[in-house]
């Protein structure tokens, strides 16, 4: 099946400084990729669609110059979390498709702002 | 506004019994549906997903059914397994949102050997 990698797995940072998240779709060209956030016992959010070659759309309350996200090629997508803080501190979760209606996610990134 | 409900928090189940997952709701938009298994601190992976052309899916031990006029559908794994123990979530896509999930809030499945 289609493989989605997710790198790093966990990071701890100092609040202020930046964190980039990377996530390639190993055997397959997606042109969506999707990013979400969880925080722990609570459902998976979606943050946004990135799309390759364009910026990506955000969903409500989600602050764009806060997490940037850059597709820049079919089997990456970058989210940077911006001077982070502790409330940033969560569980990150990227996924891609390769056409079909299957979805595939990473592995995730566990991300502590101390 | 939790488009996508899983009610039931917990569920606990003997070793070769049958494990019925819940699932409920409220966008009449969703037209495909899909469960997904995790780990803490790993992603979801995928084990099952259903149209809404259709009523029941079957995988394996693994059978969703899809009720659309309840707006309900059910995860059921039989014989339950100890390696399922896990976060089960529904997920449900479609419309003009084709693609992005909204995920269930999850059930916690313990099988007990």
């Amino acid at each position: 099946g289609a493989v989605v990698s997710q790198h790093p797995s966990r990071v701890i940072c100092k609040s202020g400084t930046s964190v980039k998240i990377e996530c390639r779709s190993l055997d397959f060209q997606a042109t969506t990729m999707f990013w979400y956030r969880q925080f722990p016992k609570k459902s998976l959010m979606l943050m946004a669609t990135s799309n390759e070659g364009s910026k990506a759309t955000y969903e409500q309350g989600v602050e764009k110059d806060k997490f940037l996200i850059n597709h820049a090629s079919l089997t990456l997508s970058t989210l940077t979390v911006t001077s982070a803080h502790p409330e940033d501190s969560s569980f990150y979760i990227c996924s891609a498709s390769e056409g079909n209606e299957k979805l595939f996610f990473g592995s995730g990134t566990q991300l502590s702002v101390l | 506004d939790q488009q996508v409900k899983q009610n039931s928090p917990s569920l606990s189940v003997q070793e070769g019994r049958i494990s019925i997952l819940n699932c409920d709701y409220t966008n009449s938009m969703f037209d495909y549906f899909l469960w997904y298994k995790k780990y803490p601190a790993e992603g979801p992976t995928f084990l099952i997903s259903i149209s809404s052309i259709k009523d029941k899916n079957e995988d394996g031990r693994f059978t969703v059914f899809l009720n659309k006029s309840a707006k309900h559908l059910s995860l059921h794994i039989v014989p339950s397994q100890p390696g399922d123990s896990a976060v089960y979530f529904c997920a449900a896509t479609g419309g003009t949102s084709y693609g992005k999930l909204t995920f269930g809030q999850g059930t916690i499945l313990t099988v007990h050997p």
